[in-house]
């Protein structure tokens, strides 16, 4: 079993649609990130959470430390949306990122 | 603008040949690490740096070997490059422990 799992692994909505991406993991974290992979392969860090909620702009993440899982939420999504987005935790034995495989959002106009 | 710089971004190579992948960031961040990607697969951690001077393996290290140069550049070395090399290389850096990431834009390795 990974000890970080995402859901759904492929997600297609349509423009101005809810989106909820979820992560759960089985280790013991500091903190757990949501990462953003556009086509053309480019990371960007969206979050850091360690406890309760992060909003920015249309994302809102949240975390649930006793229940081990994290939700990332998309507002009113829009096509420019579309990438994969990871989430990954502070969790290894040498205090480095283990990551889930990646949910692949597709948001068509 | 500051960040991760990786060179090269794209790279064939034959089986055998050696090279070397390139970081450096401008933000004076204190560890850096190098991921390989592949299909269906999470990121893994190829080596890591915790600070300048220091380098430690991560899951994947066997093929690899990396150096530390100065804090601001952290080097991945494929000596004897093997087919199952072939995937994305990420570096990224943070300033450290309950700080956020920046990846660098990736290198895409294709070894023949």
């Amino acid at each position: 079993k990974n000890e970080v799992e995402q859901s759904p692994q492929n997600l297609t909505a349509q423009e101005g649609e809810f989106i909820t991406i979820n992560c759960s993991y089985s280790v013991g974290i500091s903190a757990l990130h949501w990462l953003q992979q556009h086509p053309g392969g480019g990371i960007v860090s969206l979050f850091m959470l360690s406890s309760g909620k992060k909003k920015h702009g249309r994302l809102i993440a949240t975390i649930n430390i006793q229940e081990k899982h994290s939700s990332l939420h998309i507002t009113a999504s829009h096509p420019r949306d579309s990438a994969v987005y990871i989430c990954a935790v502070n969790g290894g034995s040498q205090g480095n990122l283990i990551f889930g495989k990646g949910t692949k959002l597709s948001v068509k106009p | 603008n500051a960040g991760v710089t990786q060179t090269p971004k794209f790279q064939v190579l034959k089986t055998g040949q050696s090279m070397t992948l390139q970081c450096a960031q401008d933000m004076n961040h204190n560890s850096m690490y190098w991921y390989r990607q592949d299909p269906g697969m999470g990121l893994r951690l190829i080596y890591y740096s915790a600070s300048e001077g220091t380098t430690d393996k991560g899951e994947v290290p066997n093929g690899y070997n990396v150096s530390r140069l100065n804090k601001r550049e952290f080097s991945l070395r494929l000596e004897s490059a093997a087919p199952s090399q072939t995937s994305v290389y990420f570096c990224a850096s943070k300033i450290g422990v309950n700080y956020g990431y920046t990846f660098g834009s990736g290198t895409r390795l294709t070894v023949v």
